[in-house]
């Protein structure tokens, strides 16, 4: 697509439902990002792919917390059970990585408009 | 380690008048850094990006940022603000890898 795309833009849910956020990344871009912005805070890394596998995982907050991504386009992040820290922006974020491994400077995201959560 | 730091959190200028907005960073190696803005309700969208070649870059709207090594900084300036410069402003820093870091962000309040 143009951009990136994300549904849905706005989520209310209570406490303890589960939750599935999409992202649909530009075609073609092999990386996809998960962020999580809560307010007045920063960007919280929560998980990278490149193509259907996520190399890094790392900044998940908890086993409540999984992602996938199929086909390496639309990716999925769910919540299970959520809590009301889990409120904020999941903004997620693709990129084209150049080929080769010589550094020629890091590849400029693009992110989505987000997925504004809140748990009640 | 890679961190960046905004050294300001809100900055208020009046319409017409030149905006600067704050960015240090730290990094091993030379770094790729960005400016990113974020306007209400909207995703990031990429202002510039500075990856080695000339130190002064040129971004959209008429932001620029100078990379001054030395100093650790990667600033971003503008001539005159615009109503519509109100927004989120993030400085982000990279080492090529996909690690991306963030900064906490500006908020630019332009008073008319």
């Amino acid at each position: 697509g143009a951009g990136v795309s994300q549904s849905p833009s706005n989520k209310v849910t209570e406490k303890g439902k589960d939750v599935e956020l999409r992202c649909d990344p530009i075609s073609g871009h092999t990386a996809l990002y998960w962020y999580r912005q809560s307010l007045g805070q920063g960007l919280e890394f929560l998980i990278y792919f490149q193509g259907n596998s996520a190399p890094d995982k790392s900044g998940l907050p908890s086993d409540r917390f999984s992602a996938e991504r199929t086909g390496g386009s639309v990716s999925t992040l769910t919540i299970q059970r959520t809590q009301q820290e889990d409120s904020a922006v999941y903004l997620c974020a693709s990129s084209f990585p150049r080929s080769g491994q010589l550094f020629s400077g890091a590849n400029v995201l693009t992110f989505g408009a987000g997925s504004r959560l809140t748990v009640l | 380690a890679q961190s960046v730091t905004q050294l300001d959190s809100h900055v208020s200028v009046s319409e017409g008048t030149p905006v600067l907005l704050r960015c240090n960073y730290s990094s091993s190696y030379s770094p790729s850094l960005f400016w990113y803005v974020q306007h209400p309700n909207k995703g990031l969208q990429l202002l510039l990006k500075y990856t080695s070649a000339a130190t002064l870059v040129k971004g959209i709207n008429g932001f620029e940022a100078e990379f001054k090594k030395s100093e650790t900084s990667f600033h971003l300036t503008k001539p005159s603000a615009h109503m519509s410069d109100a927004a989120e402003y993030f400085c982000v820093v990279s080492e090529g890898t996909y690690k991306y870091i963030f900064g906490t962000g500006t908020r630019l309040k332009v008073l008319a």
